[in-house]
Parts: C-alpha cells; sequence; structure tokens
C-alpha cells in the first residue's frame, strides 16, 4: 500500500485564522480523500480531492471553510479557514489503493485545536 | 443515506479473552472494511471483505461478510495488550468510492 505523509502532525491555532494541512502519497494515485475526525467521533468526508479540478464537497462542508488543491497525482492541501474551536478535529487524508478498489489507506492525520 | 451502526460502542476485558464486535446496515453493502485506529494515528486498515457469506482471517483477527449484505462481524481471539485501540467498520456509498464509517468500538484490556 501507498505510504501517506501529512504535514503538520499538529498544530495549536488562534481563531480566525487559517491553517493549511499538506498531503504526500509516495505513489501517483487516482482517488484523494479528506476527512474530519472531530473529538471522540468517527470519521467524516470532507471532500473528494480532483487532480486538475475543483474539489467534491460533501454536504455540510463548502469551498469557502475548507478549500482543497490537488496539483499533481501524489499530493493535496486541505485549509481551514477562519477557524473557531469547532474546528478543533483530527484532519485525515486517504488515497485509494490496494487490490480491493474500495481499500483506503490513511495518513497519520492532522490534530488540530484552535483556542 | 446509507449509515452504518456498530456496537458495542465500548469493551473492557481481561487479556487473553476473545472479542467480539459487529456492523449493521439497513443497506446493502457489496465491500465492509475493518479498520483500527491507535491514538495519535490514522485508521489502519486490518481486513477487507468482498463477497456475502466471505469468513476472512489476518492472523488473530477474523471478519465474515454476512451472507444478508447488511451486516459483518470482527473477531479477534486471544487479546494482547496491543489491540487497544478503536475498530472502525466502513464501506462504499454506493455508485462511488467515498466510504462511510461506523461510530467505532473503543477496546480497553486489563492486564
Amino acid at each position: 500500500s501507498a505510504v501517506i505523509s501529512q504535514k503538520p502532525s499538529r498544530d495549536i491555532c488562534q481563531r480566525g485564522t487559517s491553517l493549511t494541512i499538506q498531503c504526500q502519497v509516495d505513489s501517483q494515485v487516482t482517488m484523494m480523500f479528506w476527512y474530519r475526525q472531530q473529538p471522540g467521533q468517527s470519521l467524516t468526508l470532507i471532500a473528494t480531492a480532483n487532480q486538475g479540478s475543483e474539489a467534491t464537497y460533501e454536504s455540510g462542508f463548502v469551498i469557502d471553510k475548507f478549500p482543497i488543491s490537488r496539483p499533481n497525482l501524489t499530493f493535496s492541501t486541505l485549509t481551514v479557514s477562519n477557524m473557531s474551536p469547532e474546528d478543533s478535529s483530527i484532519y485525515l487524508c486517504s488515497v485509494v489503493g490496494g487490490a480491493g478498489v474500495d481499500e483506503q489507506y490513511f495518513g497519520p492525520g492532522t490534530r488540530l485545536t484552535v483556542t | 443515506g446509507q449509515q452504518l451502526n456498530q456496537s458495542p460502542q465500548s469493551m473492557f476485558i481481561q487479556e487473553g479473552e476473545d472479542v467480539s464486535m459487529n456492523c449493521t446496515s439497513s443497506s446493502i453493502f457489496n465491500t465492509w472494511l475493518w479498520y483500527k485506529q491507535d491514538p495519535g494515528e490514522g485508521p489502519v486498515l486490518l481486513i477487507a471483505l468482498y463477497k456475502a457469506g466471505e469468513l476472512t482471517s489476518n492472523g488473530r483477527l477474523t471478519a465474515q461478510f454476512g451472507i444478508t449484505r447488511k451486516d459483518s462481524f470482527l473477531n479477534i481471539s486471544a487479546s494482547i495488550p496491543s489491540d487497544v485501540g478503536i475498530y472502525f467498520c466502513a464501506g462504499p456509498i454506493q455508485g462511488a468510492q467515498k466510504l462511510v464509517f461506523g461510530q467505532g468500538t473503543r477496546l480497553t484490556i486489563n492486564p
């Protein structure tokens, strides 16, 4: 399976600021996703990062709040804009890979705390 | 939309005991995935199931794809301390490669 890294691994930010999270994969992948995991909760899909075009957002998530870039098949960024304490979560990128078309592999996550 | 109901939400067991958790849905899934998440880490894929009735093992872990395609279970035999973590079931939303996740089962082991 692909090796996925995320930067930063964690950050503490002040409300009203923005943070950009990077996701780097060691091989070219077609499908890349961003998830949010709020404290003590399960994973919720934010959007599908599309290479060369605008990301596809899930209900409840908008581009102005979570702009996503995907300049090539190995890299994507997620920005959390105008942060509030409610944005404190773990943000995870994932890629589709492996033998099965539905198998997703996750990065280590970025733990964000907004004060 | 498609949802996954996972139970139990938490388990407290003694080291060496066997563990069983399950995942159910009112919708049919064509794939069932089981993940484990350690503190401070991303989920790691344990087992993938693609066929109704399929029983698949990965070491001490065994998972089954329910015959109705609406449920799956994960068993862990002879638990050890490193089994501690949160276990998630997941399945693809029909017509897409997006995953929906269960609420998770938090496993705690008393030595």
